[in-house]
């Protein structure tokens, strides 16, 4: 089944760690994305990729990197993790377009202690 | 900056009793609008994608319409399946290919 897949389901961390989170799609997508979900403040973006080869920085990127080697994998990697980084992480996919729609991930929930 | 607001933050309905969910948006250049529902513990699912003003796409019980400054969700006959967030979320001209989300509306149908 198309779509995208994300891994590990859940991760409890300690701080200071270092973490991937990873996500594959298998849709082709060229654009790919990074969100936090937290409560009360809804879905932030952290870091994009609109195309192989390149990244950007998204609402709230500190403490995140990532890269895009290839056009199905975009990894998430949190340097140091610290309990600010607990959360659920959404990625997403998107197809070349002016505004195609973004398709989620089923998410990884983080716990840093 | 592109704002998106949801009203109500949750909202509890009978089975079989119609109401709307409200996506109030303010962006500098709208290139789509989107409806999402979440489930808990999952990813959003998509549902809508709406263009311009007086566009409305519906999907069985559900009915999205878009104006210049919000949209709105309506639900015809809920049932207890229908129970989840729904997420709206706007792309402005401005922002790339970003998407600002709302804080989702919560929504319960008891049998």
């Amino acid at each position: 089944i198309a779509g995208i897949t994300q891994a590990p389901t859940s991760q409890i961390l300690a701080a200071g760690r270092r973490m991937t989170l990873r996500c594959t799609q298998d849709m082709r997508h060229n654009a790919m994305y990074w969100y936090r979900q937290d409560l009360g403040l809804g879905l932030r973006l952290i870091h994009y990729s609109n195309t192989a080869g390149t990244t950007g920085k998204g609402e709230v990127p500190d403490g995140y990197s990532v890269s895009r080697a290839n056009t199905d994998d975009f990894p998430l990697t949190l340097a140091s993790a610290v309990p600010s980084q607990t959360s659920v992480y959404f990625c997403a996919s998107r197809k070349q377009g002016a505004a195609d729609t973004q398709y989620f991930g089923p998410g990884t929930r983080l716990t840093v202690l | 900056e592109d704002q998106v607001t949801q009203s109500p933050e949750a909202l509890r309905l009978q089975e079989g009793e119609s109401s709307s969910l409200n996506c109030s948006y303010t962006v500098s250049g709208l290139r789509g609008l989107f409806w999402y529902r979440q489930d808990p513990g999952k990813g959003p699912e998509f549902l809508f994608t709406l263009y311009s003003a007086g566009e409305e796409k519906e999907k069985e019980r559900l009915k999205a319409t878009l104006t210049k400054k919000e949209s709105f969700l309506h639900i015809t006959a809920p049932k207890p399946e229908d129970s989840a967030t729904y997420l709206c979320a706007v792309q402005g001209g401005n922002a790339g290919n970003m998407l600002t989300f709302g804080g989702g509306t919560r929504l319960m149908v008891k049998p």
